[in-house]
C-alpha cells in the first residue's frame, strides 16, 4: 500500500517556467511534509518542508501548497533553472508506533531545458 | 557544514556473500536511520535507532539483515547472505531533537550495492 502518491513520474520544463509536482496521502496522522531533492549518485537533500497547520510556505523560488482537507500538497518551482534538474521526492512523517520514519513518494524526475 | 558520512560508496559482491556498510551521523544526532532505495523509487526505512536502541525495525528482513549502533554514535548495517534483489542504494540519515529543526533528517551520500 503506497501511503504517499506522487505525480507526475517525470516532468520536462523550459528554463524560466514553473514546475509543479503533486502529492496525496491517506494517513491523517502524518504531521510533517518535507520535499527532498536528489541528484544522481547523491543522497536526498531537504529542500523545503511544511506542517499541516500552514497552507503555504515559500522559500526563494520554492513554494509548498498544502490542502489539509483534500490531503494533498504540492511543490512549485518558479523560474525553473537547468540546475534544478534532479529527482524530487515528497515525504510524510509517520509517528505511529513510536518511530518517526519518513514515508516517501516514488519521485519525480525533473528536466529543465535551457 | 557537518555531514553524514557513509562507506564504502560503492560495493560489488556476489550472491551469498556477506557485506557491511558503515555510517557516521552528524555529531550529536541521537537518531539514526537506515533506508534502502531501489532504483527509480523513493527511500524506504529499514531501521531507526534512538541512541543505541532500535526504535523501529519492522521493515528489516531480519533473516539476512542486521544493524547495530553499539555506542550510540556510528552504525553498521550487514547483509548475510546477499541476494540479487538486495541491489540498491543504502542510505543513512540522522536527526536531532535538540536542534531547531526537530524533524529534519540529513542524508548521507549512500552506498550503492550491486549483487552479481
Amino acid at each position: 500500500q503506497q501511503q504517499v502518491k506522487q505525480s507526475p513520474q517525470s516532468l520536462i520544463v523550459q528554463k524560466g517556467g514553473i514546475s509543479i509536482i503533486n502529492c496525496a496521502y491517506e494517513n491523517t496522522a502524518f504531521d510533517y511534509f518535507p520535499w527532498y531533492q536528489q541528484f544522481p549518485g547523491k543522497g536526498p537533500a531537504l529542500l523545503i518542508a511544511i506542517r499541516p497547520d500552514v497552507s503555504e510556505k515559500k522559500e526563494g523560488r520554492f513554494t509548498i501548497s498544502f490542502n489539509k482537507s483534500a490531503k494533498q500538497f504540492s511543490l512549485h518551482i518558479m523560474d525553473s533553472q537547468p540546475g534544478d534538474s534532479a529527482t524530487y521526492f515528497c515525504a510524510a512523517k509517520d509517528t505511529q508506533g513510536g518511530s518517526e520514519k519518513l514515508v516517501f513518494g516514488k519521485g519525480t524526475k525533473l528536466t529543465v531545458n535551457p | 557544514e557537518a555531514e553524514v558520512a557513509q562507506s564504502p560508496r560503492y560495493k560489488i559482491t556476489e550472491k551469498s556473500q556477506a557485506v557491511a556498510f558503515w555510517c557516521d551521523p552528524i555529531s550529536g544526532h541521537a537518531t539514526l536511520y537506515w533506508y534502502r532505495q531501489i532504483l527509480g523509487q523513493g527511500p524506504e526505512l529499514l531501521v531507526q535507532f534512538q541512541d543505541e536502541s532500535v526504535v523501529d525495525d519492522s521493515q528489516l528482513p531480519k533473516d539476512r539483515f542486521s544493524a547495530e549502533r553499539l555506542k550510540g554514535v556510528d552504525s553498521t548495517l550487514k547483509i548475510q547472505p546477499a541476494e540479487l534483489g538486495d541491489s540498491a542504494m543504502y542510505l543513512c540519515a540522522s536527526s536531532s531533537r535538540t536542534s531547531g529543526a526537530l524533524d529534519t533528517q540529513y542524508f548521507g551520500p549512500g552506498t550503492r550495492l550491486t549483487v552479481l
